[in-house]
C-alpha cells in the first residue's frame, strides 16, 4: 500500500484559496487519488478523486502532476465551516483504504 | 434518509461486558467496510465484506471481535469481554464501486 505524507495542520483565514499537499512517493499505475473530509465525531466524507492532471468538481479542485508522487487538494475561497481534518488516500480500490493522520485545517475569521 | 445508517450512536459498557453495533449500508452497495477511530488519528481498517463474504481482516481484529454480514444487506460488529483499550468510535463504510465509501457517523464507545 502506497503511504502518503501531508502536514499536520495548516491555518487560513476566510476567503482565501487553501492548498494541501500530499506525497505518496509509491503510487502504483492502478493507484487513484482520494480526498476525504472529516468533521469531529462525524464520519468521514469523500471529496474528490483522481488519477492524473486535473480534476474539478463543486467543492475542490485536486492536482496531480505527470510523475504522480503528489498531489495538491485545492479549496477556493475557504469558510469558517471548511475547518476539519482532510486525508489524502491512495489505492486502487475501497479495499485499500487506509487512512493516515490527516490535516487539520483551520480557518480563521 | 439513504445514507450509511450506524446504531446506536454511542454507547456506554462496563469492562468485560459484551457489545454489538448495527451498520445498514446503502442499498445496493456490495460493500462494506468496518473501521475504528481513536482521538487524534485516522480511521484504522477493521474488516471489509463484499456481499455477505468477509474477505479482508486486520491484525486488529483480535479474536474478542467479531463481524457478519448476513444475507448480504446490514452487518454487525461485536465485541466480546470489552476492555478500556476498546473505547472509540467504529465507523462503517460502504461502496458499490470500490473506490468512493459513504460512511456513517459512528458509533462512540466508552469501555468504564
Amino acid at each position: 500500500l502506497a503511504k502518503t505524507t501531508q502536514p499536520i495542520s495548516m491555518d487560513s483565514y476566510e476567503g482565501q484559496e487553501v492548498n494541501i499537499t500530499c506525497s505518496h512517493n509509491n503510487i502504483a499505475t492502478n493507484d487513484y487519488i482520494t480526498w476525504y473530509q472529516q468533521f469531529p465525531s462525524q464520519g468521514p466524507r469523500f471529496i474528490i478523486q483522481g488519477y492524473k492532471t486535473k480534476v474539478t468538481n463543486e467543492v475542490a479542485s485536486l492536482f496531480i502532476p505527470a510523475d504522480r508522487k503528489s498531489s495538491t487538494l485545492s479549496l477556493p475561497r475557504v469558510s469558517l465551516s471548511d475547518t476539519a481534518v482532510y486525508y489524502c488516500l491512495v489505492g486502487g480500490s475501497a479495499r485499500q483504504l487506509t487512512f493516515g493522520s490527516g490535516t487539520q485545517l483551520t480557518v480563521l475569521p | 434518509d439513504t445514507g450509511v445508517s450506524q446504531n446506536p450512536r454511542h454507547k456506554i459498557t462496563k469492562r468485560g461486558q459484551n457489545v454489538t453495533f448495527r451498520c445498514d449500508p446503502i442499498s445496493e452497495h456490495n460493500r462494506l467496510y468496518w473501521y475504528r477511530q481513536t482521538l487524534g488519528q485516522g480511521p484504522e481498517f477493521l474488516t471489509y465484506f463484499q456481499n455477505e463474504a468477509q474477505l479482508e481482516k486486520s491484525r486488529l481484529l483480535s479474536d474478542r471481535f467479531s463481524a457478519e454480514r448476513p444475507k448480504g444487506s446490514f452487518s454487525t460488529l461485536e465485541i466480546q469481554r470489552t476492555e478500556q483499550g476498546d473505547s472509540a468510535m467504529y465507523l462503517c463504510a460502504s461502496t458499490p464501486t470500490g473506490t468512493e465509501a459513504f460512511f456513517g457517523q459512528g458509533t462512540r464507545l466508552t469501555v468504564v
